[in-house]
């Protein structure tokens, strides 16, 4: 079936660690997005990237990196540097044009 | 930069109810609208989309939703809603960079 499979979907981190959450789709989407979910706040954009070997900050960037060296991967690395890391991580992806998006399940990452 | 608001956080509503949730964007070029819902424990799920032509678009399981340029909104109705409609609903624009701009989200119950 074609979709967005995001893993791990729960992840624990101690604090000072660096954690990368994966993120692959198999629509043969040109854009991928990574969004931060919170209580009351919605979902935030972190990164995304529209081409190969090109991303974007989104707007809350801070914290985190990526990277696109294929066009069915997107992972996200959330740094130590991240200072509330806590949170419900989406991955998405659209075709060129952004007519519809389809979401992950998302990803749980707790810092213990 | 693009902003969309959603002036409700929480509704409770009794069921076969009617619904109207609001939505207002700040962008003043085109701008493709959607509505998205996120059912407790599962991953979002798109309602409805308005990208041009009609600017009442109706959606999955009865939903509805009106553009309105002059005000800049894009409000979600539903003329009676049931139990299962209990879930968060968030509005969402994209515009020519084509990352979505998500709203605070709304948290709906309905009360059997």
């Amino acid at each position: 079936d074609g979709g967005i499979t995001q893993s791990p979907k729960y992840l624990f981190r101690k604090e000072g660690q660096n954690v990368t959450l994966s993120c692959e789709q198999n629509l043969n989407h040109d854009a991928m997005y990574w969004y931060r979910q919170d209580p009351g706040q919605g979902l935030r954009l972190i990164y995304y990237s529209q081409i190969v070997n090109d991303f974007q900050k989104g707007d809350i960037a801070e914290g985190y990196s990526v990277s696109r060296e294929k066009k069915e991967s997107f992972p996200l690395t959330v740094t130590s540097a991240q200072k509330n890391p806590t949170a419900f991580y989406l991955c998405a992806s659209s075709t060129a044009a952004g007519n519809t998006i389809y979401f992950g399940e998302g990803s749980w990452l707790t810092v213990v | 930069a693009q902003s969309v608001s959603q002036h409700n956080h929480h509704v409770i509503l009794s069921e076969a109810a009617s619904l109207e949730l609001g939505c207002n964007y700040s962008y003043g070029g085109t701008v493709n609208l959607f509505w998205y819902v996120q059912y407790p424990g599962q991953h979002l799920q798109l309602l409805l989309k308005y990208f041009s032509g009609d600017p009442l678009v109706k959606g999955i399981k009865g939903f509805e939703a009106e553009f309105i340029k002059s005000k800049f909104s894009f409000n979600l109705r539903k003329p009676s809603v049931q139990w299962s409609d209990t879930a968060e609903y968030f509005c969402a624009v994209s515009t020519g960079r084509r990352a979505l701009t998500f709203g605070s989200g709304t948290r709906l119950q309905v009360q059997p």
